[in-house]
């Protein structure tokens, strides 16, 4: 049973650039998370995508948007790219109550010049 | 965004020894979960107390959880080198809210 599954795992972005990253969620799991975690810091929430549709939203801009495919699987876009975009961005899988664990990927690590 | 603190900062201690990191919150909760880290990469999943538990035990892992005092602990017992990673507590505040993360512990296990 594959866990949840990231991709890039690195990915280097200069300034004013778009990129997409994606992931796989464990498999049965309906609902996926995608948080931002700067250095030395803890991971904070973006946003969580479930049926298709963003569901709840992180205090960031409009400039993080996303997707659901009706296969659960998740991307997560960001434009015109800024320095303070370089961080771990992570994926997390869940059922749909989030009072329940979450399986996160590995993160793919992305670094903005 | 509200966050759990964790406390201390950075931990560490001798191989065999105890480990203990707490955490504070602060508004109440659906349940807090504790997660590891290793190097920067995914975490891991440790263990997750609901607001009615006041502690729970996962190998060589116990948690407790105060909601008086909004506060939990994390004690890994007879530490080992491989103990050695960032850990963090997070709460759901509801059964639909995401998970908000404190900046973690570094603990350093040392051989």
């Amino acid at each position: 049973d594959a866990g949840v599954t990231q991709s890039p795992t690195h990915l280097i972005k200069t300034r004013g650039q778009q990129v997409t990253l994606r992931c796989s969620p464990k498999s049965g799991h309906d609902t996926v998370s995608w948080y931002q975690q700067a250095l030395g810091q803890g991971p904070q929430f973006i946003f969580q995508y479930y049926e298709e549709e963003e569901r709840q939203r992180g205090n960031f801009p409009d400039r993080f948007s996303g997707h659901q495919y009706p296969n659960y699987s998740s991307e997560l876009n960001v434009n015109a790219l800024l320095l303070g975009d370089s961080a771990l961005y992570l994926c997390a899988s869940s059922l749909v109550a989030m009072n329940t664990e979450a399986f996160f990927g590995q993160g793919t690590r992305l670094t903005v010049v | 965004s509200q966050q759990g603190e964790e406390d201390p900062q950075a931990l560490s201690i001798q191989e065999g020894e105890n480990a203990t990191m707490n955490c504070s919150y602060k508004t109440s909760i659906n349940n807090l979960q504790w997660y590891r880290q290793n190097s920067g990469r995914g975490l891991v999943h440790l263990i997750l107390i609901r607001s009615n538990e006041r502690e729970k035990h996962s190998g060589r892992l116990r948690v407790t959880l105060d909601t008086s005092k909004k506060s939990s602990s994390l004690l890994i017992t007879a530490s080992r080198a491989a103990d050695t990673a960032s850990y963090f507590c997070a709460t759901a505040y509801s059964g639909n809210t995401p998970l908000v993360f404190g900046k973690g512990t570094r603990l350093s296990v040392i051989a």
